[in-house]
């Protein structure tokens, strides 16, 4: 049972270049988050996708775009790479973001740096 | 929304109970509180949560005081793979439509001993 997993772990990139970060899950969740991690700043929330078919803004989504592909993959575009985007991303996956009780499972994480 | 203060960083011997307090004054009345642990740069594990009532799991417990500002999380028997960065979080729950959105503190640092 792999969980969440995320591709790829490790990705340097130039400035303006575009990439794309694959997140997939096994447990039949509904919904899906990225989230980014930077040193002193906890985790904040890029986007979300409550259900297939709908994905909506969290709380720093500029400089990126999202596709929920199907019910299992959820990736993260980033078109033009900038340094303030050199950060860990966390995928994570739950039941249903409108449960009370609701657990979220992450990933193991992409460290990008943009140069 | 609610934020939570922890102590930066705390000790721990191994096999003795570690006690990991969380002060969420501002925390209103329809808000959960979440414990979460990340283990060296892993993606968070989540361990617990709570509204009102004190919790236990296979993990740990959860102790909220009655006026819901603070919690503390237990680890009975620690352990040297215990060591992480435990987050205390307060997730608002807004009906329908919420998006699991978690408020992330700086955490407290457990070192457990030998």
């Amino acid at each position: 049972n792999a969980g969440v997993t995320q591709t790829p772990k490790f990705q340097v990139l130039k400035t303006g270049q575009s990439m794309t970060l694959q997140c997939a899950q096994d447990m039949n969740h509904n919904s899906m988050y990225w989230y980014r991690q930077d040193p002193g700043m906890g985790l904040r929330l890029i986007y979300y996708s409550a259900s297939e078919g709908t994905t909506d803004k969290g709380e720093v989504p500029n400089g990126y775009n999202v596709s929920r592909l199907n019910k299992r993959e959820f990736s993260l575009r980033l078109e033009s790479a900038a340094p303030s985007q050199t950060s860990v991303y966390f995928c994570a996956s739950s039941e249903d973001s409108a449960r009370t009780n609701e657990k979220l499972f992450f990933g193991s994480g992409t460290q990008l740096s943009v140069l | 929304d609610a934020k939570t203060t922890q102590p930066p960083s705390m000790d721990c011997a191994e096999g003795r109970a570690a006690n990991l307090p969380c002060n969420h004054s501002t925390i209103s009345g329809n808000e959960y509180v979440y414990w979460y642990r990340q283990i060296h740069s892993q993606g968070p594990q989540y361990i617990i949560h709570g509204l009102k009532n004190n919790e236990t799991n296979e993990m740990a417990s959860l102790i909220i005081t009655e006026d819901r500002k603070s919690s503390t999380l237990i680890l009975p028997h620690a352990t040297l793979r215990d060591t992480a960065v435990y987050y205390c979080i307060v997730r608002v729950f807004h009906g329908s439509g919420n998006t699991g959105k978690l408020i992330f503190g700086q955490g407290t640092t457990l070192q457990v001993k030998p």
